[in-house]
């Protein structure tokens, strides 16, 4: 079946540190959604990318779809202790419109 | 608005068991999803529906019972407990499918024993 590797599973990092998560899958894909989920909370929509070698950014965040849109990341510059968290994508396939979730990768800084 | 709701927030079962999630929502969105959540796994979908009176399997249905009367309520049912249900549950809606956000509800914690 289709599947999602999402990389690392887990990363500690120092307050001010970079942090960058990876979201890989075998099959060209429609869309792709990233998540956040504080601990103890629920999935919290950060942003949609469409577009091939789309890049957005929120604030300290900035989310890239590959060229071949098979794959994505998000990149945290100077992470902050309110980044704690998991942050999963989520992906949408051509002929298939539900969302298929990464297993996410969990933040946890380290003031 | 309260968004996606959803009820109980924590539930303690035996095996065999039977119990019904309720989810709710006053966004008036067409589509709605149940997913669990286990550690190391992300989010699974179990069921979803897109629209009143209609219901789909998901992922992983086996075990797990939906229904969809009125457009803002989305249930799932647990005929038989079992320990591999152990899980959190997570509701949510969505306006429209293909492109939309997904909002979620505060989760249900379900043990079962």
């Amino acid at each position: 079946g289709q599947q999602v590797m999402q990389i690392p599973q887990y990363q500690h990092v120092q307050e001010g540190e970079d942090f960058t998560t990876y979201c890989n899958s075998s099959t060209t894909l429609s869309n792709i959604q990233w998540y956040k989920q504080r601990p103890g909370g629920h999935p919290v929509f950060l942003i949609q990318l469409v577009k091939s070698g789309e890049v957005k950014k929120q604030k300290r965040l900035t989310f890239q779809f590959g060229e071949a849109k098979k794959n994505s990341s998000l990149h945290i510059t100077a992470t902050q202790t309110t980044d704690v968290g998991t942050y999963f994508c989520a992906v949408r396939y051509f002929g298939n419109e539900k969302l298929t979730f990464g297993t996410g990768t969990r933040l946890t800084i380290i003031p | 608005n309260a968004g996606v709701t959803q009820t109980p927030k924590f539930r303690v079962l035996k095996t065999g068991q039977s119990m019904t999630l309720l989810c709710a929502q006053d966004m008036n969105h067409e589509y709605m999803y149940w997913y669990r959540q286990d550690p190391g796994m992300g989010l699974r979908l179990i069921h979803y529906s897109v629209g009143e009176g209609t219901t789909a399997k998901g992922e992983v249905p086996d075990g797990y019972n939906v229904s969809r009367l009125k457009k803002q309520n989305f249930l799932l049912g647990l005929e038989s407990a079992a320990p591999s249900q152990t899980s959190v549950y997570f509701c949510a809606s969505g306006r429209i499918q293909g492109t939309e956000t997904q909002y979620f509800g505060p989760g249900t914690r379900l043990l079962v024993l």
